[in-house]
């Protein structure tokens, strides 16, 4: 069955300081996977995906994700980070068979001033 | 362009109530709808999906039910609430297609006491 990982339930940054959020899934295929942030008391906004083709793909707010077949793994990165991203970060894969989104369970990002 | 509409943003309801939380969608035909829970501190639970009106599909047996009466429109309903259904709910929308993204909307903070 299709699974998602993220390791951190918190992760602690310094504001300028880079930061590197980790996903790993359990998929049999080529997956489908998108990172998503959610701030305090709002849904969640897609920052970026990966479908195919180059395996470093950006997204908004300079975020950018690396696909990494051999490790199943899809971290998300970001070279300097800003108080303002402060917020929850979800990892997904797309469940072909249904069209469903599998979750992970999110990783909370602290920036210390 | 598409948006997605839920309301209300917050919601105080006694125990045994009635719930109805809805959700809309402009901008697009015959989406893929969700219903997503998140209880304090946890990652997002799919409660309900609809591929088209009228067809509903549970994930979990709950204290909840879902209904599309149109294309658009998906609602959230309850006859009696408990105490456990407090939690963040989510609305999301999907193009009808596999591997695709979701659209969230803003949320309702729902608290029963």
């Amino acid at each position: 069955a299709q699974s998602v990982t993220q390791p951190d339930i918190h992760i602690t940054v310094s504001e300028g300081a880079s930061l590197e959020l980790r996903c790993n899934y359990s998929y049999g295929a080529t997956p489908y996977l998108f990172w998503y942030v959610q701030s305090p008391g709002q849904g969640l906004q897609l920052l970026l995906k990966y479908f195919s083709g180059d395996t470093l793909v950006q997204g908004i707010k300079g975020f950018e994700a690396e696909f990494k077949r051999s490790q199943s793994s899809f971290n998300l990165r970001k070279p300097s980070v800003h108080w303002s991203d402060a917020a929850e970060y979800f990892c997904a894969v797309a469940a072909y068979s249904n069209y469903q989104l599998i979750w992970g369970a999110g990783t909370k990002l602290i920036i210390k001033p | 362009s598409q948006t997605i509409h839920q309301w209300p943003a917050t919601l105080v309801q006694p125990v045994g109530s009635p719930l109805s939380l809805e959700c809309t969608v402009e901008g697009t035909s015959n989406p893929n709808l969700y219903w997503y829970r998140q209880a304090a501190g946890r990652g997002l639970q799919l409660l309900f999906y609809s591929v088209g009106i009228g067809q509903i599909s549970s994930e979990v047996p709950q204290n909840l039910s879902a209904s599309r009466p149109q294309d658009r429109q998906f609602i959230l309903s309850s006859k009696k609430l408990l105490l456990s259904d407090s939690g963040f709910y989510l609305c999301a929308w999907s193009y009808n297609t596999a591997n695709t993204e979701a659209f969230f909307g803003q949320g309702t903070r729902l608290t029963v006491v």
